[in-house]
């Protein structure tokens, strides 16, 4: 079974600041995935990558295959950004079945 | 068009009694999957159906736990006896076809057992 950690468990920034939370697993993944949930539950699917770079706006994500980590970034960030950030993989031959970190929980101050 | 939907967004029952969960995926998505997400931590896969058939149920704890999606859209998520433990937020999400396409999320429904 594939272990996802994610790094940092919590992380306070103020506004403007530059985000990186971290994600590494342990088994080889055909795609990984970064969710965004808000309180409340809702959950939105940012990026889905399987090698390289994607940029939406001010998020960018990035995938390492050999080593087996993904970062998101958030530039110029701002207190709508507040939100848990859940990295979650899927393994090549399951389908379906995705395994999810634990979440980053960010919260951006004025 | 309307994104998932799952109803009803709250439920509280008490220990033993059973509980049924619904979703509607997005029209058209032929991939729905359940998850479980407890508090604290992230979600945690039960079961996914391709069409009508349920393609993995590796995911479900036990044989309490069982779903069904009859017409290949709506889906059923069905607990019998349930316990204090089964209490977390159901999520329900649907994608195009499968494996790599983008899931959408619902707002899943929180159950909480008494």
């Amino acid at each position: 079974k594939n272990e996802v950690e994610q790094s940092p468990q919590n992380l306070t920034a103020q506004e403007g600041e530059f985000i990186t939370i971290n994600c590494s697993y342990s088994v080889g993944i055909s795609a990984l995935h970064w969710l965004q949930q808000h309180p409340g539950g809702g959950i939105v699917s940012l990026f889905m990558l399987s090698s390289g770079k994607k940029k939406h706006g001010r998020l960018i994500a990035t995938i390492n295959i050999q080593e087996k980590h993904s970062s998101l970034h958030i530039t110029a960030s701002h207190p709508r950004d507040s939100a848990v950030y859940i990295c979650a993989v899927r393994e090549p031959g399951t389908a379906s079945k995705l395994t999810f970190g634990t979440g980053t929980r960010l919260q951006v101050t004025l | 068009g309307a994104g998932v939907s799952q109803t009803p967004s709250n439920k509280v029952t008490e220990k033993g009694k059973y509980v049924e969960l619904r979703c509607d995926p997005i029209s058209g998505h032929t991939a729905l999957y359940w998850y479980r997400q407890s508090l604290g931590q992230g979600p945690e896969f039960l079961i996914y159906f391709q069409g009508t058939g349920a393609a993995d149920d590796s995911g479900l704890p036990n044989d309490r736990f069982f779903a069904v999606r009859p017409e290949g859209s709506v889906s059923t998520l069905k607990i019998q006896r349930t316990e204090r433990g089964d209490s977390a937020v159901y999520l329900c999400a649907s994608s195009l076809l499968h494996n790599y396409n983008e899931q959408f999320f619902g707002p899943g429904t929180r159950l909480t057992v008494l």
